[in-house]
């Protein structure tokens, strides 16, 4: 299958500071990736589409100016989660399709402290 | 946009026991997948299965697309198959998104 890797795997950070993530597509191009999050015991929420050299579409009640999306490149996208808070902390997860399946990212364990 | 629900939620069970989990969607989709999300929250494909049936070792699924629902069956359960298992479909592959259930929490005990 396709992989799909992303970075870094967990970080921590300080409240009021900005955090890249990163989505890189290793062994096909993307011309689209999703972005995930997921609250501990809880199912995947999609929170925006990436989409190559256009903006990023944004999942309803998802703050765009809080989470920067770029996708400047077929093999990377990456995820931006601006002056991060407590309450920011939380998985984040990737996806690219290789049609027809979707494949994921390792995920990103984000704490804010 | 389109419901997914899985059951159970939660499913104990002892080594070598087989279970079987549930997906139901409320709406036609040409897209459905059943993934494993390992302790490090890594999401593992496990099949493809918009319709029909599929075997993988001791994992297959079936879906019955007209009736909105699939089902995944593990055989002869190992504790290494523990984890949530998910399903996910997507009404337009081609828009690529998908939607998720709640997923399933599987715990094998030796």
């Amino acid at each position: 299958g396709a992989v799909v890797s992303q970075h870094p795997s967990w970080v921590i950070c300080k409240s009021g500071t900005s955090v890249k993530i990163e989505c890189r597509s290793l062994d096909f191009q993307a011309t689209t990736m999703f972005w995930y999050r997921q609250f501990p015991k809880q199912s995947l929420m999609l929170m925006a589409t990436s989409n190559e050299g256009s903006k990023a579409t944004y999942e309803q009640g998802v703050e765009k100016d809080k989470f920067l999306i770029n996708h400047a490149s077929l093999t990377l996208s990456t995820l931006t989660v601006t002056s991060a808070h407590p309450e920011d902390s939380s998985f984040y997860i990737c996806s690219a399709r290789v049609f027809p399946e979707a494949f994921f990212g390792q995920g990103t364990r984000l704490t804010v402290v | 946009g389109i419901q997914v629900e899985q059951s159970p939620p939660d499913l104990i069970l002892q080594e070598g026991a087989n279970s079987t989990l549930r997906c139901n969607f409320s709406d036609s989709v040409n897209n459905l997948q059943w993934f494993h999300q390992n302790p490090w929250g890594q999401l593992i494909n496990l099949f493809y299965i918009p319709s029909g049936t599929k075997q993988n070792g001791r994992l297959s699924a079936t879906t019955v697309a007209t009736e909105r629902y699939s089902l995944l069956y593990i055989s002869s359960s190992q504790t290494t198959v523990s984890g949530v298992y998910f399903c996910a479909v997507a009404k337009d592959t081609n828009a690529g998104k998908s939607t998720f259930g709640d997923g399933t929490t599987l715990t094998v005990k030796p």
